[in-house]
């Protein structure tokens, strides 16, 4: 079946770090692929999305590729902030217009 | 625009009891998602429903259920409450185009403890 993996968290970074986040899926076909972030105390928010290979997502310098060969969906910041400190979420739509998600990676970004 | 709205925001309930959560969709949105989000297995869907019917369903036991109102407004139930079913229960809200099902708004959730 399809299915998200993550790299386990948490992830603690310095501020102005470079950071990325490991996202990997098993699916049938081609899914489209999403980032979604979750700040303490809120809902999820969508974060970037790409809905074909080698579409690359971003938002507020957040960047995500689509790679077939690897079937990743790594998800990268230059320079992160302490404001940035959440938990990331990585998902695909399967074929039955459902989300299936990653377990989520908490990020700690010390100043 | 209100966001997604979820009562209440924190239920303490006993093993065996029944509970009920509400979510209120923003105002237009058809379509309301529950899932629920443990530290263990993560966000795992619950139930999609779209104009006052069931539309999609994850894999669940009977025990947990859900209806919507005419209003898109949604309730969901848990009934002979076990432990494992402590968890984090999150809703959002859509317009309910399908292959748009990740512009869904989440709300802030309802944290329920089983003991």
């Amino acid at each position: 079946g399809n299915s998200v993996t993550q790299m386990e968290g948490p992830v603690t970074l310095s501020e102005e770090a470079f950071l990325t986040i490991n996202c990997t899926y098993t699916a049938t076909g081609y899914p489209s692929l999403f980032w979604y972030v979750q700040y303490p105390g809120e809902g999820l928010q969508l974060l970037l999305k790409a809905t074909k290979a080698d579409d690359k997502g971003s938002n507020k310098g957040f960047e995500a590729t689509y790679r077939k060969e690897t079937t990743s969906f790594h998800l990268e910041k230059g320079s992160v902030q302490v404001s940035d400190s959440a938990v990331y979420f990585c998902a695909l739509k399967d074929s039955n217009y459902q989300l299936i998600w990653g377990a989520g990676t908490k990020l700690i970004i010390k100043p | 625009k209100a966001g997604v709205t979820q009562t209440p925001r924190y239920l303490i309930k006993t093993r065996g009891q029944q509970v009920t959560l509400s979510c209120s969709p923003i105002s237009g949105h058809r379509s309301v998602s529950w899932y629920q989000q443990t530290p263990g297995q993560g966000l795992q869907f619950l139930f999609e429903y779209f104009s006052e019917t069931q539309r999609n369903k994850g894999n669940f036991p009977g025990r947990f259920s859900g209806r919507q109102f005419s209003n898109s407004r949604s309730e969901m139930n848990v009934s002979t409450l076990e432990l494992g079913d402590s968890a984090l229960y999150l809703c959002a809200s859509s317009l309910g185009h399908r292959d748009r099902v990740y512009e869904q708004y989440f709300g802030p959730g309802t944290r329920l403890t089983v003991t």
